[in-house]
């Protein structure tokens, strides 16, 4: 079964340009999260949605960030412009609501900003 | 204010011993509780959970503990081997997001 998929693995771009970052969730799956990872903050959670609604956005830690989520197959997580304070591993991790069953995460994109 | 904290940031076990992880968490609200397993550069994969009404699920050589009332979970591995080698997350649940802890890294020594 294939798993969550995101794109790019890696991406490194200049200070003040537009990342956009990918998730394919798994199949089936009508709940997704995004998350980024950093040595100080460990996994935190940016923003997730339910039915492709966002239901908390509460951990997007500026304007700059911005997520969307199409359809049921498809998010996108924007930085717009990108900082190098931004630079992390971000995560997308789906599974199924509304009973509490483990998140199936992706392999990440390590953002490097320069 | 971290509310799952998991105090040691590293542990080293000898092959074929028992490893143990400890989580401590703060908000009584939470229900489910989870570890999960990081490979560098990969994701974190799930590797056991515990429902609240319980005190102990175990799979294979995997056992995870959950003391309410001392709001602890730990996770043990017996035996131990060296592909156990590995970050591990605690992860708790309430209203349906996921709050992690910053990790344990584990290794197991041939």
């Amino acid at each position: 079964d294939a798993g969550v998929i995101q794109s790019p693995r890696h991406e490194v771009t200049e200070m003040g340009q537009e990342v956009t970052l990918r998730c394919k969730p798994i199949s089936g799956h009508n709940s997704l999260f995004w998350y980024r990872q950093t040595m100080m903050r460990g996994l935190e959670l940016l923003i997730y949605f339910n039915n492709n609604v966002p239901i908390d956005d509460s951990g997007m830690p500026e304007d700059r960030f911005s997520a969307k989520m199409p359809n049921a197959s498809f998010s996108t997580l924007k930085i717009q412009p990108s900082e190098p304070r931004d630079s992390a591993v971000y995560f997308c991790a789906s599974t199924r609501y509304p009973n509490p069953q483990p998140q199936h995460f992706g392999d990440g994109t390590r953002l490097s900003i320069l | 204010d971290q509310q799952v904290k998991q105090n040691s940031p590293s542990l080293s076990v000898q092959e074929g011993r028992i490893s143990i992880l400890n989580c401590d968490y703060t908000n009584s609200m939470f229900d489910y509780f989870l570890w999960y397993k990081k490979y560098p550069a990969e994701g974190p994969t799930f590797l056991i959970s515990i429902s609240s009404i319980k005190d102990k699920n175990e799979d294979g050589r995997f056992t995870v503990f959950l003391n309410k009332s001392a709001k602890h979970l730990s996770l043990h591995i017996v035996p131990s081997q060296p592909g156990d080698s590995a970050v591990y997350f605690c992860a708790a649940s309430g209203i349906g997001n996921l709050i992690f802890g910053k990790g344990t890294k584990l290794s197991v020594k041939p």
